[in-house]
């Protein structure tokens, strides 16, 4: 079946440095790909997608951008802020069915 | 519109106790979503409805979970005899056929 894996964490860095959260997905389809991120005692919230191969999702200062060959979609971020400590989770899956997660990176970024 | 909300917040019990939870959706959004996250791990799919119809339920956990959507607008997720195991949060989404809105969670402690 379909599945996403992450790059286990926790991620510790400083502020200002730069970030990468590896992701690689298997479908049997053609999915579209997902960042969500979650703060602590709080649900989901979607930090960028990105529909087709090549295409690149922005948000924030985030990044990722959908590689088909290397079935990747790794999160990229140049300058991490405190705030921006929380667990993000990759995520595959077609609009209308369900998702599959990745098990989540916990961020901890160090003023 | 305030998001999608999920009752209650968090909700405690002993083993064998049945629990019923209840999610009120976006109120445009005709697809509702239930996902289960244990500690440190990504949501795992459940169930989800489209409109009032439950399309997919093979993935509930056993028998001991149901879900319905009666008039296709709130949904209840409820669980019989609870065990220890079913500790977790539990997750309902909304979408209109494009995008997941995640509500903030019921985090369930069986005891």
């Amino acid at each position: 079946g379909d599945s996403v894996t992450q790059m286990e964490g926790p991620v510790t860095l400083s502020e200002e440095a730069f970030l990468t959260i590896n992701c690689t997905y298997t479908a049997t389809g053609y999915p579209s790909l997902f960042w969500y991120v979650q703060y602590p005692g709080e649900g989901l919230q979607l930090l960028l997608k990105a529909t087709k191969a090549d295409d690149k999702g922005s948000n924030k200062g985030f990044e990722a951008t959908y590689r088909k060959e290397t079935t990747s979609f790794h999160l990229e971020k140049g300058s991490v802020q405190v705030s921006d400590s929380a667990v993000y989770f990759c995520a595959s899956g077609v609009y209308g069915q369900n998702f599959v997660f990745g098990p989540g990176t916990r961020l901890s970024v160090l003023p | 519109d305030t998001g999608v909300s999920q009752n209650p917040r968090h909700k405690i019990t002993k083993r064998g106790q049945n629990v019923t939870f209840r999610c009120d959706p976006i109120s445009e959004h005709n697809r509702l979503y239930w996902y289960r996250q244990t500690l440190g791990q990504g949501p795992e799919f459940l169930t989800y409805f489209q409109n009032e119809a439950q399309l997919e339920k093979s993935r509930l956990l056993s028998d001991r979970f149901s879900a319905e959507r009666p008039k296709g607008s709130f949904s209840t997720l409820e669980i019989q005899r609870t065990e220890q195991g079913d500790s977790a949060m539990y997750l309902c989404a909304s979408s209109p056929g494009q995008g997941y809105t995640f509500g903030s969670g019921t985090r369930l402690t069986v005891v």
